[in-house]
């Protein structure tokens, strides 16, 4: 199992829709989480953290489930400017807390 | 400063010729990273650095790859004898602590012809 797995999609969603990602670990001894939004030859930028008993931004919500090692991210009410590629970060293994990348799911919200 | 800045912005060199690239990170963050991104794919780990401890090189793909970090502060990433493959986009982040979340900067575009 890679130690970060993500559907790279696209997601191609209308305005107004909810869509989910979910991204799966191997590494059962992490702690940290995050997910990070890359537009296109841009640098990626922080989105939200994940914390273990779940978190909401607004119309973002990350939600972590240790037992299948997955997090999730759920956007409603999609906007054009959402889309965007989403990157799901977990630490490497080996307790070195070095942040190890997804390759991204890709979201076209369309009109 | 108040980001991560990276220079130069973008490198266009010749096969066979070294280049550096340059990070500053946030002021007071005490880890840094390397990662570099070809096209359409997704971030390679290459050289992590923490406080004082010695840098983690495990992503660095070859001999020709170094990094340095002075103070504790900015660091260089050193390509030596560089090949068309080390065309990529390099990107520095830095963190407060380690586990903590990163801050990128906006990257440098290595171009090697």
């Amino acid at each position: 199992r890679k130690e970060v797995e993500q559907d790279p999609g696209p997601f191609n969603v209308p305005e107004g829709a909810t869509v989910a990602f979910n991204c799966t670990y191997s590494n059962s001894a992490s702690q940290s989480f995050f997910w990070y939004r890359q537009d296109c030859r841009k640098e990626p930028k922080l989105l939200m953290s994940v914390y273990s008993s779940g978190n909401e931004d607004g119309r973002f919500t990350a939600q972590l489930n240790r037992a299948s090692q997955y997090i999730s991210l759920l956007i409603r009410d999609s906007k054009l400017s959402d889309s965007a590629t989403y990157l799901c970060v977990v630490p490497r293994s080996g307790g070195s807390y070095i942040p190890t990348f997804g390759r991204g799911t890709s979201l076209i919200v369309h009109p | 400063g108040a980001g991560v800045s990276q220079s130069p912005s973008n490198k266009v060199t010749e096969k066979g010729k070294d280049v550096e690239l340059r990070c500053d990170p946030i002021s007071g963050h005490t880890a840094l990273y390397w990662y570099r991104q070809s096209l359409g794919q997704g971030l390679e780990f290459l050289i992590y650095f923490q406080g004082n401890s010695a840098p983690d090189k495990s992503g660095l793909p070859s001999d020709r790859f170094s990094a340095e970090r002075t103070g504790g502060s900015v660091s260089t990433l050193t390509i030596q004898r560089t090949q068309q493959e080390d065309s990529a986009v390099y990107l520095c982040a830095s963190s407060q602590d380690r586990g903590q979340k990163a801050f990128f900067g906006q990257g440098t575009r290595l171009t090697v012809v």
